[in-house]
């Protein structure tokens, strides 16, 4: 099976600090989706990303996706109390499947 | 916005009761999924269903899990005969096209097992 990791696994930050959350896939990613899960709740849909290369902007989050599609990072800049949770990302696999990595926890500390 | 609703938020059952979660995907949407996440752990994809029937299942859904379209708005995960492993949450996403297009993601149900 396809699997994505993510790195690090949890992550904690003084509110104002800049991170980056990774995620890594064996195989070559022809979508790639970030979602924010808050503590026992649903899922939020943050980003899509597609081209090789891509890179997308909402408010203090960017995620790219690298050249060779294998690999997608997400940058959260300044960060907030309100970004934390954790966050995950997913890919579609052949047929209509739909897999999440492992997940990053992130904690800011105001 | 429309948001994809699924009821209830929490269920509990005795272990080897059936067990009915329910989830009214966005209306114009056309695949429809389910999720389970326990308690800890990572989501993991169950099952994906279009055209008024299953696309694929992972190895997790068994003989003991069906889905089902009863109507033009409900999609819903049975489980015959609830196990203790079967506690978890459970979330439902559907989303209009397959690839390209994000799912939207229900609340989920968070399913106790006594």
């Amino acid at each position: 099976s396809q699997e994505l990791e993510q790195s690090p696994q949890s992550l904690i930050v003084q509110e104002g600090k800049n991170l980056t959350i990774n995620c890594t896939s064996s195989k070559t990613l022809y979508g790639l989706y970030w979602y924010k899960q808050k503590y026992g709740e649903g899922l939020i849909f943050l980003m899509m990303l597609q081209k090789g290369g891509e890179e997308k902007s909402h408010e203090k989050i960017t995620a790219k996706l690298d050249e060779k599609k294998q690999q997608s990072s997400l940058h959260i800049t300044a960060s907030q109390p309100s970004h934390a949770g954790i966050y995950l990302c997913g890919a579609d696999r052949t047929g209509n499947q739909f897999y999440f990595g492992t997940g990053t926890s992130l904690t800011v500390i105001p | 916005e429309p948001e994809v609703t699924q009821t209830p938020s929490h269920q509990v059952t005795q272990m080897g009761q059936e067990v009915i979660l329910r989830c009214v995907p966005i209306s114009n949407h056309l695949y429809f999924y389910w999720y389970r996440q326990i308690l800890g752990q990572k989501v993991e994809f169950l099952v994906s269903f279009y055209n008024n029937e299953i696309s694929e299942k992972s190895e997790i859904f068994d003989d003991q899990f069906s889905v089902e379209r009863p109507d033009g708005s409900n999609f819903t995960l049975k489980i015959r005969s609830t196990k203790l492993e079967d506690s978890a949450m459970y979330f439902c996403a559907s989303r209009w096209r397959d690839g390209n297009q994000p799912q939207h993601f229900g609340d989920g149900t968070r399913l106790s097992i006594l």
